[in-house]
């Protein structure tokens, strides 16, 4: 069965921390691995990754994605409260079905 | 942009009742989706479609049916809704890319 973890489940900083979640997986055909912000409502998309050791940035957010071991890490810098979230991690599977992990919560403290 | 539309956003449920979640996409997507998530937890597949016509079960499609006659509407259908279906329910579309997501349902049973 595809399965997809993360960790840690929950976490909590101040601001101008930064921080690494966590995702690993044991799904050995895939099309991509995606990052989610979900905040209180739909999730909204972050990154895209599907070539290993190929970091991807969009400002104070990077993320790498290593398929040899399985793993992928977001990094988000200068945390700010608005940063505050669930950081959910899901692989595409050919279309089939995103297999979703549990989610990282995130909490900010200003 | 639509997007992914779904409605109602809220309902509250009498045990027994039935109901239609309706999503609608503008995209022109093959791919749609029906996720359910509960609190504290990530999203579990409950049906999904590769095109109109075509349906198949996901992860926790009892309880559920779906139908696919065209490619922009994907209705979910609760027959005899019961308290383990109160859960925020998620409609989602791709064609080869992320996962794009409606607003969400929030559907409480009692």
């Amino acid at each position: 069965e595809d399965k997809v973890v993360q960790s840690p489940l929950s976490l909590v900083v101040h601001e101008g921390d930064t921080v690494t979640l966590n995702c690993s997986y044991e799904v050995t055909n895939f099309r991509s691995l995606l990052w989610y912000k979900q905040e209180k409502k739909a999730p909204t998309f972050l990154f895209m990754l599907t070539s290993s050791g190929i970091e991807k940035k969009s400002g104070r957010l990077s993320s790498i994605l290593d398929k040899k071991e399985l793993f992928s890490i977001l990094n988000i810098t200068a945390t700010q409260t608005g940063d505050s979230a669930v950081y959910l991690c899901a692989l595409d599977n050919y279309g089939q079905n995103f297999v979703f992990g549990p989610g990282t919560r995130l909490s900010v403290l200003p | 942009n639509a997007g992914v539309t779904q409605t109602p956003k809220f309902r509250i449920l009498k045990i027994g009742q039935s109901m239609t979640l309706q999503c609608t996409q503008d995209m022109n997507h093959n791919y749609m989706y029906w996720y359910r998530q509960d609190p504290g937890m990530g999203l579990k597949l409950i049906y999904y479609s590769v095109g109109a016509g075509i349906t198949d079960k996901g992860e926790v499609p009892n309880g559920y049916n779906v139908s696919r006659s065209t490619t922009e509407d994907f209705p979910l259908r609760l027959e005899l809704a019961a308290p383990s279906q109160t859960s925020v329910y998620f409609c989602a579309s791709n064609q080869n890319t992320e996962a794009f997501f409606g607003q969400g349902t929030r559907l409480t049973v009692v």
